[in-house]
């Protein structure tokens, strides 16, 4: 039972141009949401998140996007530079459940220059 | 500042060897720990995490295990590994509060051959 899904398993963008990472989830218990960005052979890295009494964050060039009643999350990157090359994963928890996240399978984002 | 610290960085193992992975965070007390999997091409799947001492909470039915001697101290282990416990191993961990994000460790990979 994948919970959280994400289907876009790569996308390439031109550099400059906006990145768009989608995310969907089944869970309507999930409250928190955050996005990771990983390198080959490296841990993931926390982005940014969102708690569900929100429908936006943004911390420099990403921003996030929440749509409950859609069951749907994205990430914005603008301007994408090569640098944001990486695999993209969303992540989801909810409350008393030890903290713990659940993962979409990941996209990986190429920037082209 | 707090840092996660797990080795070691590659492992190769034969089929029905022992397994011992470690994990061990600095700078803060009384944290969330976890462990994850990564299989190859797939996402994050959440195999063990522990909210205290001693208090490990098992995710997914296998022949591994995890142990928390210590505060911030968390092991994973396996009597006899198998083929299909190859993959890259994540430690991870968070503060007790909610809406709190995961920080990962570099991983390991394990090769059981």
């Amino acid at each position: 039972d994948q919970q959280v899904k994400q289907n876009s398993p790569s996308l390439s963008v031109q550099e400059g141009r906006i990145s768009i990472l989608n995310c969907d989830y089944t869970n309507s218990m999930f409250d928190y949401f955050l996005w990771y960005k990983k390198y080959p052979a490296e841990g993931p890295t926390f982005l940014i998140s969102i708690s569900s009494i929100k429908d936006k964050n943004e911390d420099g060039r990403f921003t996030v996007f929440l749509n409950k009643s859609a069951k749907h999350l994205s990430l914005h990157i603008v301007p994408s530079q090569p640098g944001d090359s990486a695999v993209y994963f969303c992540a989801a928890s909810a409350h008393n459940q030890g903290g713990k996240l659940i993962f979409g399978q990941g996209t990986e984002l190429s920037v082209k220059p | 500042s707090q840092t996660i610290h797990q080795w070691p960085a590659t492992l190769v193992q034969p089929v029905g060897s022992p397994l011992s992975l470690e994990c061990t965070v600095e700078g803060t007390s009384n944290p969330n720990l976890y462990w994850y999997r990564q299989a190859a091409g797939r996402g994050l799947q959440l195999l063990f995490y522990s909210v205290g001492i001693g208090q490990i909470s098992s995710e997914v039915p296998q022949n591994l295990s995890a142990s928390r001697p210590q505060d911030r101290q968390f092991i994973l282990s396996s009597k006899k590994l198998l083929l299909s416990d190859s993959g890259f191993y994540l430690c991870a961990w968070k503060r007790v509060a909610n809406n709190s994000p995961l920080h990962f460790g570099n991983g390991t990979r394990l090769t059981v051959t």
